[in-house]
This record gives structure tokens, sequence and C-alpha cells, in this order.
């Protein structure tokens, strides 16, 4: 079982929309969550991160944490196609000794 | 926000040459580096974690004796891809997180080609 899975899509949505990126963990003992955003050929870049249950709010980012699901989630809204990309979840276990991603979702927005 | 860089950017090496990748944290100190490789169209995968002062731990299935790491410095770990194949070609990314924080910032990536 991998430690973090994600849809590897692609998910389309148009411009205006909103895009639901979705992340599950497999390990109780995840501290910490991230997103990060991955153009072809680049380093990722972060973000967000996000630390408790519940909402966390950025322009038009919000990620969601729940962890008793083991779920983690990013939305996107007013998508542009410059947030076409590849999105990385990542979560970080036990003291921050690992710290692993999820094999990504692509994201195409169309104009 | 903080800064890593990786040098160098890029290299092209002959098969069985070794090759050393620099990652450094330029406004912080880093007391863990991560070491990934990502190969075309596929996920980062976590090939080991340093910590400073101590050996690397690597992840399962990952060659330690071709993979060197060494994190001498609260600012510096390098990766030596020892006897180079063409299969070592990929894009190697080193992220590092500082003592304080709890976020994790990454290098620009070196893309290393084995002839």
């Amino acid at each position: 079982q991998k430690e973090v899975e994600q849809n590897s899509g692609p998910l389309s949505v148009p411009e205006g929309a909103i895009a639901s990126l979705n992340c599950t963990y497999s390990d109780r003992g995840s501290q910490s969550f991230f997103w990060y955003r991955q153009y072809s050929g680049k380093s990722p870049e972060l973000i967000m991160s996000i630390y408790s249950n519940g909402d966390k709010e950025d322009g038009r980012f919000t990620a969601q944490l729940n962890k008793a699901s083991q779920y983690v989630s990013l939305l996107i809204r007013d998508s542009q196609p410059s947030d076409s990309a590849t999105y990385l979840c990542a979560v970080i276990l036990y003291n921050f000794n690992k710290f692993y991603f999820g094999s990504g979702t692509k994201l195409n927005v169309k104009p | 926000g903080a800064v890593v860089s990786q040098h160098p950017s890029w290299v092209i090496c002959k098969s069985g040459t070794s090759v050393k990748i620099e990652c450094r944290s330029l406004d912080f100190q880093a007391t863990t580096m991560f070491w990934y490789r990502q190969f075309p169209k596929q996920s980062l995968m976590l090939m080991a974690t340093s910590n400073e002062g101590s050996k690397a731990t690597y992840e399962q299935g990952v060659e330690k004796d071709k993979f060197l790491i060494n994190h001498a410095s609260l600012t510096l770990s390098t990766l030596t891809v020892t006897s180079a194949h063409p299969e070592d070609s990929s894009f190697y990314i080193c992220s590092a997180r500082d003592q304080v924080g709890t976020v994790v910032f990454f290098g620009p990536g070196t893309r290393l080609t084995v002839l």
C-alpha cells in the first residue's frame, strides 16, 4: 500500500470552474500535509500546507483535511489555464523523518 | 520563502563515471534534507533522508553504495551517483527542512543524462 494515493487524472475543467483534487494517506501518524504544484520539467513548488482538521484558505486555493478519514483535498476556485499542472499531495511522518509524495493528479484547465 | 539551490542544473556524463550533485539551503539551516528521483511522467520517488551529521536513511530498493549521500553541514548535502549507467538518467531533486519550520522547500532539480 502506498503511503499517499492520488488519482492520476487527467482532470479537465473549464476556465472559471472549481477544480477539486483529492488525496488519501495510509499512516495515521502523519503530521503535516502539503500540496505542491509541478510544471513539466520543473521542481515542485509549494501551494499550501495544512496541519489540523478543517479548511484552510489562501486566495483561490482551499485545502481541506479530515484526519479521521485520512483524506486531504485541494480546491481551486476560478481555475485558470495557468493552473494546468500536476498537483502533488505530500505527507510528513514522524518527526519529519519521512516525506512522501503521491503520484500526482494532472489538471487541465481549458480556456 | 526559503531558497534551496542545486548544482549542477544539468549534467551529461559517460557510462561508468561518477557524478556529484550538491544541494544547498541558502538562507536557513537544514537539519533534514530529502533526495528524490523522478523519471519522465512519473511521480517523485523518495530515495533517502539525510540528517546533518548522521548517515542517510535509504528507501527500500535504493542502493546506498551506488547513491552516496553526505550531509556534512547544516547547509549542504551531496548526492554522488557512482558508476552511473544510462538507467540512472533521471531528474534528481533535493528538498530541505529547517530547524524550526514545518515546511519543506525544494531545489530546482538536476537533470542527469548518462550516455
